[in-house]
C-alpha cells in the first residue's frame, strides 16, 4: 500500500500475557521507528532502525520491551509479560535519511494508524 | 535533549475564523526542524506544517502559516479560515538533523481544537 501499516488495529490483553505489534513501512523507507502514547500525552520515541540494524534503542521503558526488523522491512514491537501501564497507543512511522552533507531536504516521517494496546 | 511544551491544552474557535496554537521548545542543536502535526480521531499523525531552523522565512502550506522566533524558541501555528475538519489535537515537534541518519521526533503534550459552527 502507499502508507505505513500497522496490525492489529487493537489488541486487548491480559496482564502477564506477551504480545507482537507489527508495523509495516512505506516501500523504500529505510528508517523506521516507534513510538509510544499513552492516553492524553504526545508521542514518546522508543526505538529506531536503519534498515536491519536498530541504531538507537534508548526509549524503550524496560527490558520487556524488545523491536526487531529482520529483513529491513516489516518491523515487530514485542511486549513481553505485559503490564497495565504498557496500555498505550503504539505509533510507527517511517521515513528517507537525511543526505549526508546538507540539511536542506528535510525527511517528514509518515505515520500509520496505530495499534492501540489494552491491558486488563 | 530537545524539549518541546504546549502550554494550551484546549482551544476553540469558530468556523471561519483564526486561531493560534502556541509552541515553545528548547534545544542545544544548530541544525533541526519544527514540525506541527495534526492527530484526527482515527490516530493516524498527519504532518500539518515544517519549518527548517535554519531558514527564517516563516513556512506556509495553504490555510497554515508558522511564526517562527528562533531566539525566543518559539513556533506557533496559525490557522486561517478554519473549517470544522480541523478539529483534531495538534502536536508540535521537533528534531534534530544528523547527516546519514533519520532524527527522532520529540513531541508536546498536544493542543485539543475544537471548530464550531
Amino acid at each position: 500500500g502507499a502508507g505505513v501499516s500497522q496490525s492489529p488495529r487493537y489488541k486487548v490483553a491480559k496482564r502477564g500475557q506477551d504480545v507482537a505489534l507489527r508495523c509495516d513501512p512505506i516501500s523504500g523507507h529505510v528508517s523506521l521507528f516507534w513510538y509510544q502514547q499513552a492516553l492524553g500525552q504526545g508521542p514518546e520515541f522508543l526505538t529506531y532502525f536503519q534498515n536491519e540494524a536498530q541504531l538507537d534503542k534508548s526509549g524503550l521503558p524496560s527490558d520487556r520491551f524488545f523491536a526487531e526488523r529482520p529483513e529491513g522491512s516489516v518491523s515487530t514491537l514485542k511486549i513481553q509479560r505485559t503490564q497495565q501501564e504498557d496500555s498505550a497507543v503504539y505509533l510507527c512511522a517511517s521515513s528517507l535519511v537525511a543526505p549526508r552533507y546538507t540539511p536542506s531536504a528535510d525527511q517528514p516521517q509518515h505515520f500509520g494508524d496505530g495499534t492501540r494496546l489494552s491491558i486488563l | 535533549a530537545q524539549t518541546v511544551t504546549q502550554s494550551q491544552p484546549e482551544m476553540s474557535v469558530q468556523e471561519a475564523e483564526t486561531v493560534t496554537l502556541s509552541c515553545t521548545y528548547d534545544t542545544s542543536e544548530n541544525n533541526y526542524y519544527l514540525f506541527w502535526y495534526k492527530q484526527p480521531p482515527s490516530r493516524q499523525m498527519i504532518l500539518v506544517i515544517r519549518q527548517e531552523a535554519y531558514k527564517q522565512q516563516n513556512a506556509t502550506e495553504n490555510r497554515f502559516s508558522v511564526n517562527f522566533q528562533k531566539a525566543a524558541k518559539s513556533f506557533s501555528l496559525k490557522i486561517s479560515d478554519s473549517q470544522l475538519g480541523d478539529t483534531a489535537m495538534y502536536f508540535c515537534a521537533s528534531a534534530e538533523w544528523t547527516a546519514g541518519t533519520a532524527s527522532k521526533l520529540t513531541f508536546g503534550t498536544g493542543t485539543r481544537l475544537q471548530v464550531t459552527l
